[in-house]
């Protein structure tokens, strides 16, 4: 079976220092993979996504940025870290257009 | 005007209620409809898919589709305290996913 590895859970960060989140999928090939943000009552905001390896796709403008070095890593990083970037941060895979996502357990990034 | 729209509630409900969460959606495009639950500081876990108008039944759980409306419900039968969480709809078309909100229900033992 599949399943999706996160980390870390929660994370507290100094404004400008720098950010990387991983996130990694198991028992499955080629996967798309998907970074969101979610914010208490505005739902989720897709970050980045993923149809295959060295393939990212931005949604927002912002302080952050996606790699993919392998099929089934995804990375979120940042050079600099803002108070703006605080959030609840959420990967998810899927196995391709027109079917459901699986989440990780997220990772809770508190800038200070 | 948003893609999909969820009533936020909060909901609270006596034990043994049914429950009954709703989107609206205005995009003809989207081919496939999702229910995730959420807990406090976890992330969304798939509860129910489905791709077609109808009814689909998993155990205490229902999810409705109704294309020619563009609206989708999501009915929880014997409601439990363990049922308290937040629920999104989801659709999905091609790549892309897009999520309601969220809907806030407690249920009170």
């Amino acid at each position: 079976s599949q399943t999706i590895h996160q980390w870390p859970a929660t994370l507290v960060q100094p404004v400008g220092s720098p950010l990387s989140l991983e996130c990694t999928v198991e028992g499955t090939s080629n996967p798309n993979l998907y970074w969101y943000r979610q914010a208490a009552g505005r739902g989720l905001q897709l970050l980045f996504y993923s149809v295959g390896i060295g393939q990212i796709s931005s949604e927002v403008p912002q302080n952050l940025s996606a790699s993919r070095p392998q099929d089934r890593q995804f990375i979120l990083s940042s050079k600099k870290l803002l108070l703006s970037d605080s959030g609840f941060y959420l990967c998810a895979w899927s196995l391709g257009p027109n079917t459901e996502a699986f989440f990780g357990q997220g990772t809770r990034l508190t800038v200070v | 005007q948003k893609e999909v729209e969820q009533d936020p509630g909060p909901l609270s409900v006596p034990e043994g209620a049914i429950v009954s969460l709703n989107c609206t959606y205005s995009n003809s495009a989207f081919q496939y409809f999702m229910w995730y639950r959420q807990y406090s500081r976890k992330g969304p876990e798939l509860l129910m898919y489905t791709y077609s108008s109808g009814n689909k039944e998993d155990g205490r759980f229902t999810a409705q589709v109704d294309k020619s409306s563009k609206y989708i419900s999501l009915f929880i039968r014997d409601s439990q305290p363990s049922d308290s969480a937040t629920y999104l709809c989801a659709m999905s078309a091609g790549n892309q996913f897009y999520f309601g909100t969220g809907t806030s229900l407690t249920v009170i033992p």
